[in-house]
């Protein structure tokens, strides 16, 4: 049983580059969420999917932010024109879509985002 | 806004004594879900126990127990029995039209 992957696990990039993140949640898993996480805090949700269609965008997720999730199963994170403030990690996890399970969420193991 | 606050931002507790980890929120929701989640130095998330905003009975898992107060809008999590890998950040989250999570309390258990 594999669990959620996300990939790449580590991205260097210079400010104003975009950047694309790979999300693969556990394959029975109809939800997919996208989380940000600076050093020391919690989680801060950007967005999240119900198979293909994106059902809540947060406020924190600018113009430079898109998700994608086109055929309901592995979901793509880009961000535009990097700054240094988006150095963060980038956290994936997903759910079965029903009830208390929707927000039984298994994360993966994120992808470390250093602008420079 | 919906907020979730953890007030101890570090922990110390010996091995197999038991502590308990505060988290406290705010929100205008009647139906919603409490998960306390942990994340292990340089490892993933996991979820350690959950908690329907509806039912009284607070709910155990092995070692972890929850203590929720709904009118006060509490939801703690006690360790009995600690053991050194219980040693990770803990993160409290409010699951409901919104998802908020804590600021994480860093959870350390001495041998």
């Amino acid at each position: 049983d594999t669990g959620v992957s996300q990939d790449p696990r580590h991205k260097i990039t210079k400010r104003g580059q975009n950047v694309t993140f790979r999300c693969d949640p556990i394959s029975e898993h109809n939800r997919l969420y996208w989380y940000r996480q600076t050093l020391g805090q919690g989680p801060e949700f950007l967005t999240y999917f119900q198979n293909e269609a994106q059902l809540e965008k947060s406020r924190l997720l600018s113009d430079r932010f898109s998700a994608e999730r086109p055929k309901g199963s592995f979901s793509t994170l880009e961000i535009q024109r990097t700054e240094q403030g988006d150095s963060a990690m980038y956290l994936c996890a997903s759910s079965r879509g029903v009830g208390l399970s929707s927000y039984e969420q298994y994360f993966g193991p994120g992808t470390r985002l250093t602008v420079t | 806004a919906q907020t979730v606050t953890q007030s101890q931002p570090e922990m110390s507790v010996q091995e197999a004594e038991t502590v308990t980890l505060s988290c406290t929120y705010d929100t205008s929701e009647n139906n919603y879900y409490l998960f306390w989640y942990k994340q292990p130095p340089s490892r993933q998330m996991i979820l350690v126990i959950r908690q329907e905003a509806y039912k009284q009975q607070n709910a155990t898992e092995n070692r972890f127990s929850v203590n929720f107060q709904k009118a006060a809008k509490s939801f703690s999590l006690k360790i009995s029995d600690s053991q050194l890998g219980d040693t990770a950040m803990y993160f409290c989250l409010n699951a409901g039209n919104m998802l908020t999570f804590g600021g994480g309390t860093r959870l350390m258990v001495k041998p």
